[in-house]
């Protein structure tokens, strides 16, 4: 099957400080993709939909000034907290869809970052 | 919006079998899916199964949805340690291909 790779995996910043988390499609071009939020013992958000070449799309309640995303080319997303506060503490997780009409979206194996 | 739900804790002995079950809204489903996500892991797709469809079985593992009641459930069969992990059921909409909407998930905990 297609292969999503995160990068990275764990990842521990300092408070007023931003990360970047990448997401990228390996073996298929990627021409929309999803980021997700997990908050321990909770299910997975969507927060929001990432598409190439364009402005993502942010679902209700989530700042878009906060989490940047770019999606710069077919095979790349990237998601930027900025001036991460420990509330960002979570595991954030992306998936990819290749546009082709398959019955399943490739998900990649997350990041868990720790605010400190 | 829609709306996905599950039982959170499951708990069931090595060899038995494992029922999880799954209610959703969303009448415009197209696909539902069964997630697995061990410890600080990421999801593992298990199976799903389409709309039209009412049973659907692949190994150890059978899926019924009841259309009508918007009822999906997963049947382990011979449930291992290594089953050990929460599942989420999740389900896409017409309107937003390839977007998920998940449960909460459900634990599920084999004990010897």
């Amino acid at each position: 099957g297609a292969v999503v790779s995160q990068h990275p995996s764990r990842v521990i910043c300092k408070s007023g400080t931003s990360v970047k988390i990448e997401c990228r499609s390996l073996d298929f071009q990627a021409t929309t993709m999803f980021w997700y939020r997990q908050f321990p013992k909770q299910s997975l958000m969507l927060m929001a939909t990432s598409n190439e070449g364009s402005k993502a799309t942010y679902e209700q309640g989530v700042e878009k000034d906060k989490f940047l995303i770019n999606h710069a080319s077919l095979t790349l997303s990237t998601l930027t907290v900025t001036s991460a506060h420990p509330e960002d503490s979570s595991f954030y997780i992306c998936s990819a869809d290749p546009g082709t009409g398959d019955t399943e979206a490739f998900f990649g194996q997350g990041t868990r970052l720790t605010v400190v | 919006g829609e709306d996905v739900e599950q039982s959170l804790f499951l708990s069931v002995r090595e060899g038995d079998s494992s029922v999880i079950n799954c209610t959703y809204t969303d009448s415009s489903s197209t696909y539902l899916y069964w997630y697995k996500q061990e410890p600080g892991a990421g999801l593992q797709l298990l199976t799903y199964i389409f709309s039209n469809m009412d049973m659907k079985q692949d190994q150890r593992l059978t899926v019924l949805l009841n259309k009508k009641d918007k009822h999906l459930s997963l049947r382990i069969a011979d449930t291992q340690t290594g089953d050990s992990a929460i599942y989420f059921c999740a389900e896409r909409g017409t309107d937003s291909w390839g977007k998920l909407q998940f449960g909460a998930g459900t634990q599920v905990v084999v004990t010897p």
